[in-house]
């Protein structure tokens, strides 16, 4: 079983769809939780933390349950510009980032 | 602020070749860490030094995979001999790395290494 699972997609939305990508992670011991974007051919870059109580940063909604061991990413009024692909991150107990293969998103016009 | 540097951004090589990146991290940043990206796949952790020391190379494949930093700045990636599932997207990053504990990675653009 993969430390991190993630539904590769892709998610093909039209603009100002709603869309919201889930992510399992194994290791019950995980301490932090984020999600990272990356561009077709280009780097990772943190989009957000994810804590318990659920956090918000524009149309960008994370949710954590530790209980279940998923994470979701909400994505409201989707823009041309949110196509990428977006990783589910888990840090292991030794600080040691873990992760997901990724979920493309294609958003159309 | 400058951002991560990594040369060459490409590189193409046959089996058995030796290759070498290199990466100069964040002015300052202490933490300095080397990720293979398989097409398809997310990052993986290959190397973490903290300042010129090793903090973890659990998942460096060491029979053919070198890494240094030798004077706490920037260091290099070597392969020797490479192998065709070497092919991937090789990623530096850095943090400050003042606790070595959960701060943000800063990612540079990657090499990208193909080998026939």
């Amino acid at each position: 079983r993969k430390e991190v699972e993630q539904d590769p997609g892709p998610f093909n939305v039209p603009e100002g769809a709603t869309v919201a990508f889930n992510c399992t992670y194994s290791n019950s011991a995980s301490q932090s939780f984020f999600w990272y974007r990356q561009d077709c051919r280009k780097e990772p870059k943190l989009l957000m933390s994810v804590y318990s109580s659920g956090n918000e940063d524009g149309r960008f909604t994370a949710q954590l349950n530790r209980a279940s061991q998923y994470i979701s990413l909400l994505i409201r009024d989707s823009k041309l510009s949110d196509s990428a692909t977006y990783l589910c991150v888990v840090m292991d107990s030794s600080y040691k980032l873990i992760f997901g293969s990724g979920t493309r998103l294609l958003v159309r016009p | 602020e400058a951002g991560v540097a990594q040369s060459p951004r490409y590189k193409i090589i046959e089996k058995r070749q030796s290759v070498a990146f290199w990466c100069n991290p964040i002015s300052g940043h202490a933490t300095l860490y080397w990720y293979q990206q398989i097409l398809g796949q997310g990052p993986k952790l290959l190397i973490q030094f903290q300042n010129n020391g090793v903090v973890d190379d659990s998942q460096l494949p060491k029979d053919r995979f070198s890494a240094e930093r030798l004077k706490g700045v920037d260091s290099t990636l070597k392969i020797q001999p490479a192998k065709l599932e070497d092919s991937a997207v090789y990623l530096c990053a850095s943090s400050l790395g003042l606790s070595g504990q959960g701060e943000t990675q800063y990612f540079g653009p990657g090499t990208r290494l193909l080998v026939l």
